[in-house]
């Protein structure tokens, strides 16, 4: 059975770090580009940043770029999302999703971990 | 970025109606768009991939159309378990964006 199990959401004041972790199960997690998607609370679903297999390929939202980092273990089937320099607009539900190859479809998600940003 | 407007943003429906949600993009995505349903407190959840291919293990009454800009999700005989938001996304190009969501209620 395929698992996204996410980790490491709290709280943190404004301005201070935090990172997610995304451990997989249930399927060859080498093989499979990850993404991260947020939503912020009542409202709806953003997509953060994506990272293929190999990692050889990365891309960022705008509204994150140069204070999020998406990394991958693929020996520790994780996924991470390095997030720095953190606003009350990152305040949402953090989920890590598999990309199904071709339409980039997000086949798997994890039951999603909450960021509150507010000091 | 390519944005997606779904509309209605709401709707009320009954047991049994055939009820349809459109999904336009600002741009010609050709049938790179994808469907997700998504209930109170719980991930979003794949219904139909690349316009109209449904996704393993859902249900038949749901399909997808459309290409270019303007695409439909269809919930043919509406269930008590179909009332909840449902999402479109592009996966044309990145960022891959989504539409702000239509809620279904019965």
């Amino acid at each position: 059975e395929v698992q996204l199990v996410e980790s490491g959401g709290g709280l943190v004041q404004p301005g201070g770090s935090l990172r997610l972790s995304c451990a997989a199960s249930g399927f060859t997690f080498s093989s499979y580009d990850m993404n991260w998607v947020r939503q912020a609370p009542g409202k709806g679903l953003e997509w953060v940043s994506y990272i293929t297999s190999s990692s050889s390929t990365i891309y960022y939202a705008d509204s994150v770029k140069g204070r999020f980092t998406i990394s991958r273990d693929n020996a520790k089937n994780s996924l991470y999302l390095q997030m720095n320099s953190l606003r009350a607009e990152d305040t949402a539900v953090y989920y890590c999703a598999r990309d199904r190859s071709g339409y980039q479809r997000y086949d798997y998600w994890g039951q999603g971990s909450l960021v509150t940003v507010s000091s | 970025d390519i944005q997606m407007t779904q509309s209605p943003s709401s709707l009320s429906a009954s047991i049994g109606d055939r009820v349809t949600i459109t999904c336009r993009a600002s741009q010609s995505i050709g049938r790179y768009l994808n469907w997700y349903q998504q209930k109170t407190g719980k991930a979003p959840n794949l219904l139909i991939y690349a316009a109209s291919s449904l996704e393993s293990g859902v249900p038949s009454r749901f399909s997808g159309s459309g290409s270019g800009t303007d695409f439909t999700l269809t919930i043919n005989s509406l269930q008590p378990e179909d009332s909840t938001t449902y999402y479109c996304q592009q996966s044309y190009s990145t960022p891959w964006t989504f539409g702000q969501g239509t809620k279904v209620e019965i």
